[in-house]
């Protein structure tokens, strides 16, 4: 099964510290999007990328956060000094290319991130 | 502002149907209903989505108003893996509008 793969799954570091996270999309979707999830809520949207092509960014998403999807296939999310208000789940999803079909978001199982 | 309403928690027995609410009042003619859920420490699963049609999978089925203005996810023959929380969605279709925006969902306990 070649779905969405997220890395770390896990990650714990100190405050002021900065993380990266991985996801790698299902092989022939060009949308991949990322999104943050707190404990009790649902997932909260922060980008989303067709192709290499960073298309929305939410207001969540201070100028702490980078992402990049430089070849249009696997993305990294970037936190630059940490805070524990950053501790979370990070979520990754993609999908195929809309047009007609209305095609589904495919998510990972996230990097739970804990700032301590 | 959230665009759907589904009640915070649902029981349901074994083996039995389960029936999930969700209020959507205010959907537009390009919006779909979509359905995920989620089980502990897991990303979101694709559930089902319709627009205006009845529709059914290996996982469930989905039944619109005719007025498009509420649905009912239908678990049929619920097992203990069902339990897990449920988000019921509007999607919105055209340039720039893909993304899901995911409210506080059902959670749905199967009762043995």
């Amino acid at each position: 099964d070649t779905g969405v793969s997220q890395d770390p799954r896990h990650k714990i570091t100190k405050r002021g510290q900065n993380v990266t996270f991985r996801c790698d999309p299902i092989s022939e979707h060009n949308r991949l999007y990322w999104y943050r999830q707190t404990l009790g809520q649902g997932p909260e949207f922060l980008t989303y990328f067709q192709n290499e092509a960073q298309l929305e960014k939410s207001r969540l998403l201070s100028d702490r956060f980078s992402a990049e999807r430089p070849k249009g296939s696997f993305s990294t999310l970037e936190i630059q000094r940490t805070e524990q208000g950053d501790s979370a789940m990070y979520l990754c999803a993609s999908s195929s290319d809309p047009g007609l079909e209305n095609s589904p978001l495919h998510f990972g199982n996230g990097t739970r991130l804990t700032v301590t | 502002d959230a665009k759907t309403t589904q009640p915070p928690s649902m029981d349901c027995a074994e083996g039995r149907a389960a029936n999930l609410p969700c209020n959507h009042s205010t959907i537009s003619g390009n919006e779909y209903v979509y359905w995920y859920r989620q089980i502990h420490s897991q990303g979101p699963q694709y559930i089902i989505h319709g627009l205006k049609n009845n529709e059914t999978n290996e996982m469930a089925s989905l039944i619109i108003t005719e007025d498009r203005k509420s649905s009912t996810l239908i678990l049929p023959h619920a097992t203990l893996r069902d339990t897990a929380v449920y988000y019921c969605i509007v999607r919105a279709w055209g340039f720039g509008n893909e993304k899901l925006t995911f409210g506080t969902g059902t959670r749905l306990t199967i009762i043995p």
